[in-house]
Order: structure tokens, then C-alpha cells, then sequence
């Protein structure tokens, strides 16, 4: 099974920080990677896929990369509603897994 | 509009039966693969059980395989969980989503329904 890894588990910021996530994969997923956003009482809410296709709707202020094993989740100028936990997802093969998640805190 | 409604959730003890349900509306409900996804409490997010739009082919986390069980009507518009041998480590808020690529690529969630395993 393919197990997937972020890093920080935490980070704080400031609005309008630029901040970076990185998920691993744990074998070759080429570019089958989603990202989510989760408000706290929320459910998740698709941002990226596949690894760079901004979701409908998402501000330009996301931007994802990677390929392969390694994948980036970027967001350029952080706005108040963007605290949250973001989680990568590996859509390549079953069993699909999440990761652990990134929580974006304010500084 | 596309609106997807999870219930079935409650209290139950170890060991015990549930099956969870999720209304579908807005689409077309035969051509999307269906996923459910839990999350314990104050945990991250666990891919559960994914099924395609034709209802061949059913997925399953290896927490889950055996005990669980993911089905859907097509003609009702819902998907369901059936939920056996339940544990603590059950305990969750389940979402369903709609999937948009794949069978895990979901775009919208319902709000989820509360599963608690306890005696």
C-alpha cells in the first residue's frame, strides 16, 4: 500500500505569507495527487487536481506541484480563511490513502 | 444543485451493526463514483470505501475490509455503508463524497454523519 507523508504538521503565518506543504508519496504516483482544505466543523474541500489543475472556483492564490514522489501545495499571499488543515491524497491505486495533514495556524 | 446527505450515524456498542446512508440529488447519480471518508475525533481525514457508478467494482481500506461493505441504488440516488464487527476505532464522523475523477476524487461532501462505538 502506498503511504503517504507531510511536512510541517503545523506552521504558523501571517496574512499575506507565502507558505509551502510537502507531501510525500511512498512510491511513484506520477501526478495522482489531490489536495483538500478543511475548516474546522467543515467538510473537506477539493483545491487541486491532478498535483497543479486548480479545482473550479479555487483562488489563483493556490498553486500545486511535484511529480512522481514528491509534491508541493503553495499559497501566495495567505488570506484569514485560509487557516486551516490542508491534506494531500493519493488517487493513484487503491487503497487510496490521505495524509496526515498540515494545520495553518495564525502567527 | 448538487447536494449529497449523509445518515444512519448514532451510538452503538462493540461489535454491533450500523449501515450508514447517503441521499444524492442535483446529478446524475449512476454516472459518479461514490466514496465514503471518516474522521475520528480531532483526527485527519481516512479514506474509508470508494464504489463506481455501475456498482462492479467496490474498494475498501485494509481498517475496514471484511466488516464493511459499500453498495448503492441507483434507481433510490443513494449509496450506502453497512457497517459490521464494529470497534472503537470506528467512532468518526463518516462523510460521502461525489467523485469527480476516479472513484476518490471527490468535489462535494455532505456534512457527515456521527458513528460512536461504546459500551
Amino acid at each position: 500500500d502506498i503511504q503517504m507523508t507531510q511536512s510541517p504538521s503545523s506552521l504558523s503565518a501571517s496574512v499575506g505569507d507565502r507558505v509551502t506543504i510537502t507531501c510525500r508519496a511512498s512510491q511513484s504516483i506520477a501526478n495522482y495527487l489531490n489536495w483538500y482544505q478543511q475548516r474546522p466543523g467543515k467538510p473537506p474541500r477539493l483545491l487541486i487536481y491532478p498535483a497543479s489543475s486548480l479545482h473550479s472556483g479555487v483562488p489563483s492564490r493556490f498553486s500545486g506541484s511535484g511529480f512522481g514522489t514528491d509534491f508541493t501545495l503553495t499559497i501566495s499571499g495567505l488570506q484569514p480563511e485560509d487557516f486551516a488543515t490542508y491534506y494531500c491524497l493519493q488517487s493513484y491505486s487503491a487503497p487510496w490513502a490521505f495524509g496526515p495533514g498540515t494545520t495553518v495556524e495564525m502567527k | 444543485e448538487v447536494q449529497v446527505l449523509e445518515s444512519g450515524g448514532g451510538l452503538v456498542q462493540p461489535g454491533g451493526s450500523l449501515r450508514l446512508s447517503c441521499a444524492a440529488s442535483g446529478f446524475s447519480f449512476s454516472n459518479y463514483a461514490m466514496s465514503w471518508v471518516r474522521q475520528a475525533p480531532g483526527k485527519g481525514l481516512e479514506w474509508v470505501s470508494g464504489i463506481d457508478g455501475s456498482a462492479i467494482n467496490e474498494y475498501y481500506a485494509d481498517s475496514v475490509k471484511g466488516r464493511f461493505t459499500i453498495s448503492r441504488d441507483n434507481s433510490k440516488n443513494t449509496l450506502y455503508l453497512q457497517m459490521n464487527s464494529l470497534r472503537a476505532d470506528d467512532t468518526g464522523l463518516y462523510y460521502c463524497g461525489r467523485a469527480i475523477f476516479g472513484v476518490v476524487t471527490c468535489d462535494y461532501w455532505g456534512q457527515g454523519t456521527l458513528v460512536t462505538v461504546s459500551s
